[in-house]
């Protein structure tokens, strides 16, 4: 059973669109969620964290949580070229806080 | 901006091998990870490690793989006898001791494990 479920893309967005990424997962019991984004050959960088439901906003980027639906979203404001990656959902266990779980990604195109 | 850092950034091994991959996490961060990506597949936790032990493991970290803080900067990986199926891009992770907000982990760049 997966756990973390994005949609793999490519998701393809003109340059000072909205970006606008999911994702679901499978335990009712996923305490934190997290945004990561890697570039190619790189390793995760990570975006923005949310843990209460509804929006956070951090510059040009806005998680969004939806527990009851087991949702949680980026959106990306202004997309640049340099926005180009995989963005990775991650949550983490009430039961195992220490350990995230990432999801597959979804890669996000910006074409000028 | 504190980083973690790791080396080396590439290593090339014999199958049977011992490696042993190096991090120096964030240097008032209590938590460390180590992670690995197989390429093209997702990242996967391998162990945790707080107050110089294990605090959780995943199944891939069986009898082959140990963790160790040899003084008060690194956080080591050794990998007793490498198998091919252990090439992958190995990070190393980090993150403050919090309690009620997310525990935000901070990767390194990664080293680059390949076993021939």
């Amino acid at each position: 059973q997966k756990e973390v479920e994005q949609n793999s893309g490519p998701l393809s967005v003109p340059e000072g669109a909205i970006a606008s990424l999911n994702c679901t997962y499978s335990d009712r019991v996923s305490q934190s969620f997290f945004w990561y984004r890697q570039y190619s050959g790189k390793s995760p960088e990570l975006i923005m964290s949310i843990y209460s439901n509804g929006d956070k906003e951090d510059g040009r980027f806005t998680a969004q949580l939806n527990k009851a639906s087991q949702y949680v979203s980026l959106l990306i404001r202004d997309s640049q070229p340099s926005d180009s990656a995989t963005y990775l959902c991650a949550v983490t266990l009430y039961s195992s806080a220490s350990k995230i779980i990432f999801g597959s990604g979804t890669r996000l195109s910006i074409r000028p | 901006e504190p980083e973690v850092t790791q080396t080396p950034s590439h290593q090339v091994t014999q199958m049977g091998q011992e490696v042993i991959l190096r991090c120096v996490p964030i240097s008032n961060h209590l938590y460390f990870y180590w992670y690995r990506q197989i390429l093209g597949q997702k990242v996967e936790f391998l162990v945790s490690f707080y107050n110089n032990e294990i605090s959780e493991k995943s199944e891939i970290f069986d009898d082959q793989f140990s963790v160790e803080r040899p003084d008060g900067s690194n956080f080591t990986l050794k990998i007793r006898s490498t198998k091919l199926e252990d090439s992958a891009m190995y990070f190393c992770a980090s993150s403050e001791v919090t309690s009620g907000s997310p525990v935000e982990q901070f990767f390194g760049p990664g080293t680059r494990l390949t076993v021939l």
